[in-house]
């Protein structure tokens, strides 16, 4: 069965770091691009950074560049979003998210499978 | 404010056909990119149901269709059901500083 967990959700004062992880299993993770999305509560879904199959190309969201850390490890199947200096607008629901088809983020490809997603929240 | 411009909401009663629309700019759709639309239902994982502007996974009934013309793209819903209530967000690509991947606001879907 294809799937995508996350872990590493938890409440922390602003300031403070956090890393996520998501472990993928049924299907062969280095052959695509990886993203993290998320969703404020209340609010739409709002992509947050990709990855490339080999870590070559990565890219972020206005909103977190400078703060947040994408990385993969293929050999471990796991995607990662090291957050640091977090802020109360960065409480969401964070999901990982698989690429259709495209090894790189230069693709305007869909996501075909989500994770069930892991809640941060960012509050004193 | 989203790069890509959705209606907050739209409404149909059952067996009616809803259209949702999906406004972008010159340097996503207007360029050529490939435009997504998910289902997301309250408390579920957002389901992909059109990808690369008009074709449906497998599994998606055919009720649910997508086209693109210049910088806007729409996904229609035929024959509304009382379970296609939900929030439906479309997705692109954006060659801009703003990131690559972008989604729509989102539309929440009312069935009467």
């Amino acid at each position: 069965e294809v799937q995508l967990v996350e872990s590493g959700g938890s409440l922390v004062q602003p300031g403070m770091s956090l890393r996520l992880s998501c472990a993928a299993s049924g299907f062969t993770f280095d052959d695509y691009a990886m993203h993290w999305v998320r969703q404020a509560p209340g609010k739409g879904l709002e992509w947050v950074s990709g990855i490339s199959w080999n870590s070559g190309s990565i890219d972020y969201a206005v909103s977190v560049k400078g703060r947040f850390t994408i990385s993969r490890d293929n050999a471990k199947n796991s995607l990662y979003l090291q957050m640091n200096s977090l802020r109360a607008e960065d409480t969401a629901l964070y999901y990982c998210a698989k690429d259709i088809r495209c090894s790189t983020i230069s693709c305007s490809d869909a996501f075909d499978i989500w994770g069930q997603g892991t809640m941060v929240t960012v509050s004193s | 404010q989203s790069v890509l411009t959705q209606p907050p909401s739209v409404s149909g009663a059952p067996g009616q056909r809803v259209t949702i629309s999906c406004t972008g700019s010159s340097s996503n759709i207007g360029a050529g990119y490939d435009v997504h639309w998910y289902q997301h239902l309250p408390g579920t994982v957002p389901k992909l149901l059109i990808y690369g502007n008009s074709n449906r996974p497998s599994g998606v009934p055919d009720r649910f269709s997508g086209s693109k013309s210049g910088t806007s793209a729409s996904l229609a819903i035929t024959g509304l059901q009382a379970e296609d209530e939900a929030d439906y967000y479309c997705q692109s690509y954006d060659s801009s500083l703003s990131g690559s991947r972008v989604f729509g606001g989102g539309t929440k879907l009312t069935v009467l």
